[in-house]
């Protein structure tokens, strides 16, 4: 079983929509949950992490983590044409991160 | 400025050949790794380095090999071995904040064969 799942489908959305983005991940002991974003062509960055269950804010984006069914969720309001990028889940355990295969998010003005 | 540097952008491969990717970083951090990105497979670990002279295998060594012998630079050779190189390399190096490594990544390195 793989340490992060995540649906790699491409998503569109209007400009202003919410974009809900989504991993479930395996070991039950992971505390630490990052999301990162990827322009085409570039390295990715990272946009947030939270540490256990709970919500986290930043402007438009706001991470969630829900321990008990093991289910990440990254949202961002007021979706703009430059948050078109491929959005990557991370975990951090045994020493290393484990990335889902991300999802594509476009945008459209 | 800060940050992570990866050389060259693009890189051609011939049948045989080895190459080598170059990775530098000055943020004086301790841990640097490789990952191999394909289209729908996400990043994969190839190389990381926890302390100069130091370095473990990730989960797609094979064909692959690196050295650590400075804090900067963390190169990664793909050798003739490799039958399947072709993919978007990224560099990273980390920060261990308190009890987790936050990971910055370069701009990555995008390897042909030709």
């Amino acid at each position: 079983q793989k340490e992060v799942e995540q649906d790699p489908g491409p998503l569109s959305v209007p400009e202003g929509a919410i974009v809900s983005l989504n991993c479930t991940y395996s070991n039950s002991a992971f505390q630490y949950f990052m999301w990162y974003r990827q322009y085409s062509r570039k390295g990715p960055e990272l946009l947030m992490y939270t540490y256990s269950s709970g919500n986290k804010e930043d402007g438009r984006f706001t991470a969630q983590v829900d321990k008990s069914s093991k289910y990440i969720s990254l949202f961002i309001r007021d979706s703009q044409p430059s948050d078109s990028a491929t959005y990557l889940c991370a975990t951090y355990g045994n020493n290393r991160l484990a990335f889902g295969k991300g999802n594509q998010v476009v945008v459209i003005p | 400025d800060g940050g992570i540097t990866q050389s060259p952008k693009y890189l051609f491969r011939k049948e045989g050949q080895n190459v080598t990717l170059s990775c530098e970083q000055n943020l004086n951090h301790d841990a640097m790794y490789w990952y191999r990105q394909d289209p729908g497979q996400g990043l994969r670990l190839i190389y990381y380095s926890q302390i100069v002279n130091d370095f473990q295998k990730g989960d797609i060594a094979e064909g692959y090999s690196v050295s650590r012998e400075k804090k900067e630079s963390f190169p990664l050779t793909v050798t003739s071995a490799q039958k399947n190189p072709t993919a978007f390399y990224l560099c990273a190096s980390s920060i261990n904040l308190g009890l987790v490594e936050t990971q910055y990544f370069g701009p990555g390195t995008r390897l042909l064969v030709l």
